[in-house]
This record gives structure tokens, C-alpha cells and sequence, in this order.
């Protein structure tokens, strides 16, 4: 069964600080890993998608990596913003399929 | 550019009753989709479509219908709802399928149903 386990289940830090958010799968065959913010009561936003030669791609503050051997991938998160509390859900995509597997997400809360 | 619009935002409906959720979107985008997502859970595709006319089950169809009549919009329909329908339901829409474009998903702001 395809799965997508996030890790930390939820998160506190400071304004400013650096944090990483952790994603395991065992999605099969892998197509491709996307990353979303949800902000609350808003729909999911795109951060980042890799495919399978992707091991690194970034989006402002954000930065994603892809270890597909070890069917890893972590979202980094520099110099944190209180607008940065948000959801943090990954998703990934199995190649033929049209039914991705999404994670449960990381609660990220930066305080002031 | 609006983007996907849900309507409506908020609904309770009783047990046994029917509603539609609608969902439109402006971008001109061939694939959409219905998600749940219930708390602490990750969403479940309920069902998708790749184009006007063609619509197909996800994970958990079991309880809903949909259309595709035109390629802007992909109501959601529940016929007699049941309380484990309460969730948060959200659209969204891709110009092509996950598993041979990188293009991301767009989705609403989602509707949030409570059925007692």
C-alpha cells in the first residue's frame, strides 16, 4: 500500500530561526514529490514538485530535497517568517495513476 | 484571474438530504479533481476528470457523483448524506495529471460540510 509518513507531526519555532520538515514514502513506481503549504481555512498552494532525477529545488525560503534511494525527501525553511504558520503537506504521485497519496502534513507555529 | 472558485463556503445539512457542491475555474485547465480531507487526515481523491464529458472514481467515490459538462466546471453531488460525509472538500485543477506533468494543482479554498 502506497504511504507518505511527515515527521515532525507539529512544530514550534522563532521568528527568523531555520527549521526542516521530513517526508517518507513508499509510493510505487514514484513519478513525482510536491510539496504544499496550506495556509488555515485555504486550499493547498504549490511550493515545489521534483521528479525522480531532482534532488534539489527551491522556492525562495523554501528548499526541497529528493533522496529517491532511500525514498526521502525534507522541505528547509530559512530565516522563518510568521507568515510561514502554516501546514506543510507532502504529496506524492505514482507513475500510470491518477490517485497521488498525500501525507497528513507538519503543523509549523513561528512565533514572534 | 480568479483561479478555482468554490461554492458554497460553508453548509450543515441533515441526514438524508442532498446538496451539490459547485466548483469552477477560470484557467482553462483540462484535469480536475475532488478531495476530502478530514481532520488530522491527508486528502482522498473522491473522483477526477481529464476533460469535459470524462470523469472517473479516486480512492473514496462511494457516496458521491459528479459531471463534467463543460470544461470549467465539476459539481459535486451527494445524493443522501450521511454523517460520515462531514468533512472539508476541496476542488482543484491541473493542466495535465500528475504522473506526466509537473505542473501543480490549483485548488479552491474548499467547502467546509457538516451533516447532523
Amino acid at each position: 500500500k502506497n504511504q507518505v509518513e511527515q515527521s515532525p507531526q507539529s512544530l514550534i519555532i522563532l521568528e527568523g530561526k531555520n527549521c526542516t520538515l521530513q517526508c517518507n514514502y513508499t509510493v510505487s513506481p514514484f513519478s513525482n514529490l510536491r510539496w504544499y503549504k496550506q495556509d488555515t481555512g485555504r486550499g493547498p498552494v504549490s511550493l515545489t514538485i521534483m521528479t525522480f532525477s531532482e534532488n534539489t529545488k527551491s522556492n525562495g525560503r523554501y528548499t526541497a530535497t529528493l533522496d529517491a534511494d532511500t525514498k526521502q525527501s525534507s522541505l528547509h525553511i530559512t530565516a522563518s517568517q510568521l507568515s510561514d504558520s502554516a501546514s506543510y503537506i507532502c504529496v506524492v504521485a505514482s507513475g500510470g495513476s491518477y490517485i497521488p497519496t498525500f501525507g497528513r502534513g507538519t503543523s509549523l507555529i513561528v512565533h514572534p | 484571474n480568479a483561479g478555482v472558485t468554490q461554492t458554497p463556503k460553508f453548509r450543515i445539512l441533515k441526514i438524508g438530504q442532498s446538496m451539490t457542491l459547485q466548483c469552477t475555474q477560470d484557467m482553462n485547465h483540462n484535469y480536475m479533481y475532488w478531495y476530502r480531507q478530514d481532520p488530522g487526515m491527508g486528502l482522498k481523491l473522491i473522483y477526477y476528470s481529464v476533460g469535459a464529458g470524462i470523469t472517473d472514481k479516486g480512492e473514496v467515490p462511494n457516496g458521491y457523483n459528479v459531471s463534467r459538462s463543460t470544461t470549467e466546471d465539476f459539481p459535486l453531488r451527494l445524493e443522501l448524506a450521511a454523517p460520515s460525509q462531514t468533512s472539508v472538500y476541496f476542488c482543484a485543477s491541473s493542466p495535465g495529471t500528475d504522473f506526466y506533468s509537473n505542473q501543480p494543482q490549483h485548488f479552491g479554498d474548499g467547502t467546509r460540510l457538516s451533516i447532523l
